[in-house]
């Protein structure tokens, strides 16, 4: 089946930095992917729609200009968290589409301290 | 709009027990039901799938059912091990292949 990656894992990182974290489909074209937030014990709430080769779609409530994404490619998405806060640590998870379904990344877990 | 209902968990069952995790839909249109999985650590899974009314999606011994008339999509297992223990998502996507999801169900399974 189609698998999907993400890069890093696992980061912590100080306030006020900035984190990127990657999302490759690797073995099938994406023309868009999906980055999602997972808050303890709660269900996925959508961030943003990634197309390639254009601007990102943002959900409401989101700040596009704190959570930048950047589809450069067929198979690369990356979502950096600019001027990192402890709020946003969470588990930030990327899916690509392919026909009609989603496949998912396994997952980034950010801790900002 | 379109959401997803799951019944709450946890739901905790002995090994072998039968299995029913209800999910029930509301939606415009006539999208895809999904489940998908999250075991302990690790992303999301796709367990199964259904595109259209009637069809029976069916994986690891998981099984789930699109019912138009009844809006729902229970997943359902005969005999379950403590590997299922997990959380389980509903999910249906409907337009622009966005995925409405459930809240999720935490699955305990004991031996």
């Amino acid at each position: 089946g189609a698998v999907v990656s993400q890069h890093p894992s696992r980061v912590i990182c100080k306030s006020g930095t900035s984190v990127k974290i990657e999302c490759r489909s690797l073995d099938f074209q994406a023309t868009t992917m999906f980055w999602y937030r997972q808050f303890p014990k709660q269900s996925l709430m959508l961030m943003a729609t990634s197309n390639e080769g254009s601007k990102a779609t943002y959900e409401q409530g989101v700040e596009k200009d704190k959570f930048l994404i950047n589809h450069a490619s067929l198979t690369l998405s990356t979502l950096t968290v600019t001027s990192a806060h402890p709020e946003d640590s969470s588990f930030y998870i990327c899916s690509a589409k392919s026909t009609d379904t989603q496949y998912f990344g396994p997952g980034t877990r950010l801790t900002v301290l | 709009g379109d959401s997803v209902t799951q019944m709450e968990g946890p739901v905790t069952l002995s090994e072998e027990a039968f299995l029913t995790i209800n999910c029930t839909y509301t939606a415009t249109g006539y999208p895809s039901l999904f489940w998908y999985v999250q075991y302990p650590g690790e992303g999301l899974q796709l367990l199964l799938k259904a595109t259209k009314a009637d069809d029976k999606g069916s994986n690891k011994g998981f099984e789930a059912t699109y019912r138009k008339e009844t809006t729902s999509f229970h997943l359902e297992k005969g005999s379950v091990q403590v590997s299922d223990s997990a959380v389980y998502f509903c999910a249906l996507i409907y337009s622009n292949y966005q995925l409405i999801w459930g809240a999720g169900t935490k699955l305990i399974i004991k031996p």
